[in-house]
C-alpha cells in the first residue's frame, strides 16, 4: 500500500519555542492532507486538511495562527506548532488520501511532542 | 452528521478465542466505513473498509467486518485472535473527512 512519513518521529523541545512537523506521501500524490492529534489513550482529533496550494481548512476551536500548516508541494505538508506550551504536547498524525481514492487514507507513523 | 459510535472501551479475550469489536454508525445516504488499528506509539493501519456490494468484508491480518444496514452496525472479528492482535481499534466513517469512534483497546491474553 501507499506510504506515509512523518519527520521527526519525536521531538522534546522548550516552551516559547516553534516546532515544524513534515508529512511526506511517498510514492504518490496528495493534493489533500489530514493533521490530527492524539492524546493518550482517545480518539484523533481532526485539526485541519491541508491543500496543496491554498489555505489550510481548520475545523472549529483549533487556532490557525498556532498551528500553521502548509501544503507546499503534491508529496510534501508541514504542520508548524508556534510558541509550544506544555498544553502543547501530543502525538500529532497526519494521513493522505490516493488522489481519486478520496475514501482511502493512508496514515504516517505520527510525531510525538513534548513541550517544557 | 456522520458518526460512529463504539460502545466498548476494553475487549479482552483469550488467545485463540473470537474477537469482536463493535461499532455503530450514524450516517446519511451510502457509508463509507473504515477500521483501523494502532499500536503503541505507532501511526494507524488500515484493515479493513466498506464502500459498496458484499457487507461481509474480508481485511488484513485475517479480520473481517460485517457490514448491517439494518442494525447500522459494522462489527470487526477475527474468528481466532493472537496475543499479537492486543492493540487500539478504531471504527472510522469517511464523509471526505474521517471521523473516528472513541476506540476500543482490545487485549488478547496468552
Amino acid at each position: 500500500g501507499a506510504v506515509v512519513s512523518q519527520h521527526p518521529s519525536w521531538v522534546i523541545c522548550k516552551s516559547g519555542t516553534s516546532v515544524k512537523i513534515e508529512c511526506r506521501s511517498l510514492d504518490f500524490q496528495a493534493t489533500t492532507m489530514f493533521w490530527y492529534r492524539q492524546f493518550p489513550k482517545q480518539s484523533l482529533m481532526l485539526m485541519a486538511t491541508s491543500n496543496e496550494g491554498s489555505k489550510a481548512t481548520y475545523e472549529q476551536g483549533v487556532e490557525k495562527d498556532k498551528f500553521l500548516i502548509n501544503h507546499a508541494s503534491l508529496t510534501l505538508s508541514t504542520l508548524t506548532v508556534t510558541s509550544a506550551h506544555p498544553e502543547d504536547s501530543s502525538f500529532y498524525i497526519c494521513s493522505a488520501p490516493e488522489v481519486g481514492l478520496i475514501e482511502t487514507q493512508y496514515f504516517g507513523p505520527g510525531t510525538r511532542l513534548l513541550v517544557l | 452528521a456522520q458518526s460512529v459510535a463504539q460502545p466498548e472501551d476494553q475487549v479482552n479475550v483469550a488467545e485463540g478465542n473470537p474477537l469482536t469489536v463493535k461499532c455503530t454508525y450514524s450516517v446519511s445516504g451510502n457509508p463509507y466505513l473504515f477500521w483501523y488499528v494502532q499500536y503503541p506509539n505507532r501511526g494507524l493501519q488500515f484493515l479493513l473498509k466498506y464502500i459498496t456490494g458484499d457487507n461481509l468484508v474480508k481485511g488484513s491480518y485475517g479480520f473481517e467486518a460485517e457490514f448491517n444496514k439494518s442494525q447500522t452496525s459494522f462489527h470487526l472479528k477475527k474468528p481466532s485472535a493472537l496475543v499479537s492482535d492486543s492493540a487500539l481499534y478504531f471504527c472510522a466513517v469517511n464523509d471526505y473527512k474521517l471521523s473516528f469512534g472513541a476506540g476500543t483497546t482490545v487485549t488478547v491474553r496468552a
